[in-house]
C-alpha cells in the first residue's frame, strides 16, 4: 500500500502557540486531504487541495499541495484547547473516489491551557 | 438530518466468534465505504459498496470478511471466526456520488476488540 508519512507523530503546544505539520509521500498525489479525529469519533474534513502549489486557508487553518505533489503541510494558527485531536493527511492518486484515498500515521495534538 | 449511523459503539468478542457490525449511511447516500483503523495509525480502505453492489473489495482480507448493503436496510460488515489482530476500530463512511471528497462523511466508529 501507500506510504504516507506525518511529522511530528506527536505535539504539546501552548494556548495561543502556532502549530506546523507536514505530511510526506514517495507517491506522487493529486489530492490532498487533511481531517481531524476527535477521540471516539471519525474524521472530519479540514481542507482539500486539488493543485500543485496551492495554498488554502480555512478559518485559523492553512493548507499547502506541495510543488512536488509529494508533500503537504498543515498550519494551525493561534491555536485553542479545542484544537485537541489527531490530524491526519489523506493522498489520492489519479482516480478519484473515497476508496482511492490513502491516510498518514497523524499528528496528534495537545494544547495546554 | 442524521448523520452516518454505525453500532454497535463497542463490541467485545471472543475469538472464533462472529462480529456484525452495523452502518446507516446519511440520508440520500446511496454510497458506503468501510475502513479500519488500527491503533495508532491512520484509516486503511476496506470495501466500496453502492446500494446491493460490491465495487471495490480490494482493501478487504480474503478470508472471513464480507461486506453487504441490501436495498433496504444497513449496510453490514461481517467478520467470522474473530482472531485478535481483527482488533481495531470500523469507521463507515458515505456519499451521495463517487467523486465527491467534500460530501464523503463518516460515522463514530465500531471500536471491536477480541478477547
Amino acid at each position: 500500500g501507500q506510504q504516507l508519512n506525518q511529522s511530528p507523530q506527536s505535539m504539546f503546544i501552548q494556548e495561543g502557540e502556532d502549530v506546523s505539520m507536514n505530511c510526506t509521500s514517495s507517491s506522487i498525489f493529486n489530492t490532498w486531504l487533511w481531517y481531524k479525529q476527535d477521540p471516539g469519533e471519525g474524521p472530519v474534513l479540514l481542507i482539500a487541495l486539488y493543485k500543485a502549489g496551492e495554498l488554502t486557508s480555512n478559518g485559523r487553518l492553512t493548507a499547502q499541495f506541495g510543488i512536488t505533489r509529494k508533500d503537504s503541510f498543515l498550519n494551525i494558527s493561534a491555536s485553542i484547547p479545542s484544537d485537541v485531536g489527531i490530524y491526519f493527511c489523506a493522498g489520492q492518486k489519479s482516480r478519484a473516489g473515497a476508496n482511492n484515498l490513502f491516510f498518514g500515521t497523524g499528528t496528534r495534538l495537545t494544547v495546554i491551557p | 438530518n442524521a448523520g452516518v449511523m454505525q453500532n454497535p459503539r463497542h463490541l467485545v468478542r471472543r475469538r472464533g466468534q462472529e462480529a456484525r457490525l452495523r452502518c446507516s449511511p446519511m440520508k440520500g447516500h446511496s454510497h458506503v465505504y468501510w475502513y479500519r483503523q488500527l491503533p495508532e495509525e491512520g484509516l486503511k480502505f476496506m470495501v466500496y459498496l453502492q446500494k446491493e453492489n460490491i465495487i471495490d473489495e480490494s482493501g478487504m482480507p480474503k478470508e472471513r470478511f464480507s461486506a453487504e448493503f441490501p436495498k433496504e436496510g444497513p449496510s453490514i460488515l461481517r467478520i467470522q471466526q474473530v482472531v485478535r489482530g481483527d482488533s481495531a476500530a470500523y469507521f463507515c463512511a458515505s456519499s451521495p456520488t463517487v467523486a465527491t471528497n467534500e460530501k464523503l462523511f463518516f460515522g463514530s466508529g465500531t471500536q471491536l476488540s477480541v478477547l
